[in-house]
């Protein structure tokens, strides 16, 4: 069965440090993309960053950086320099090729990530 | 220009009226979403239109009602819903098609918050 599993409900992180959010993932499909989202309490989901599971690099948007570690099936999201403003809930999502034409996302249950002054 | 609009931002209604939330992307997508998001949850896929065309509905109860006008459009009539329909709902798009690669992601509207009485 596809799943994603985020087992840090919450965080907390200093402002200006580095701080991880772990996403795994269990899927048979050898080929799937891999998403992260960010949602503040406003509620939008704003996309943060996209690894594909042929991508040879990790990928890399600014601060985000995803630790792609296909052989444990992991997939986590660094952000480096925490800023106040990264406080939000954070969800991983995996996308399956049979699925990719119509975009049936799984997500995880999402962590919460609070930056400290 | 990578915004997907809402409409309205706030519904409060009665379980016997009827009302309507508007999506709106003027990106070219030819994938549109609508997603259900209790509080502290993922985001649950409710219906997926690719070219226009009903392509998912996840088992949504029939008071829920999609339409897509045209490519850029995308409505989610509502009509005697319950008040465990109160949710945050959102619209998103993606390109579509079948691919993985990157910049099929799905962007995501600042959603609705509907509160039924």
């Amino acid at each position: 069965a596809q799943k994603i599993t985020q087992t840090q409900p919450g965080m907390f992180v200093q402002e200006k440090e580095a701080v991880t959010l772990d996403c795994t993932y269990d899927t048979s499909d050898p080929s799937y993309g891999l998403f992260w989202y960010k949602q503040p309490s406003s509620g939008e989901m704003i996309f943060l960053i996209y690894q594909g599971s042929y991508d040879q690099q990790n990928a890399t948007e600014g601060r985000y950086s995803l630790n792609f570690q296909k052989a444990r099936k992991s997939a986590n999201l660094v952000i480096s320099a925490s800023q106040l403003g990264d406080s939000a809930m954070y969800f991983c999502a995996m996308i399956l090729r049979g699925s990719s034409n119509t975009g049936k996302l799984i997500f995880g249950q999402g962590t919460t990530l609070q930056v400290k002054p | 220009d990578t915004e997907v609009t809402q409409t309205p931002k706030h519904l409060v209604m009665g379980m016997t009226n009827k009302k309507s939330l508007k999506c709106e992307q003027h990106m070219g997508h030819r994938a549109m979403y609508w997603y259900k998001q209790k509080a502290k949850k993922p985001p649950e896929l409710m219906f997926v239109y690719s070219y226009e065309k009903l392509s998912i509905n996840e088992s949504v109860p029939s008071r829920f009602s999609p339409e897509c006008p045209n490519s850029s459009l995308l409505n989610l009539h509502l009509h005697a819903l319950q008040p465990e329909d109160s949710a945050l709902y959102l619209c998103a798009s993606s390109q579509g098609g079948n691919k993985l690669a990157g910049g099929n992601e799905q962007f995501f509207g600042p959603g609705t918050r509907l509160t039924v009485l």
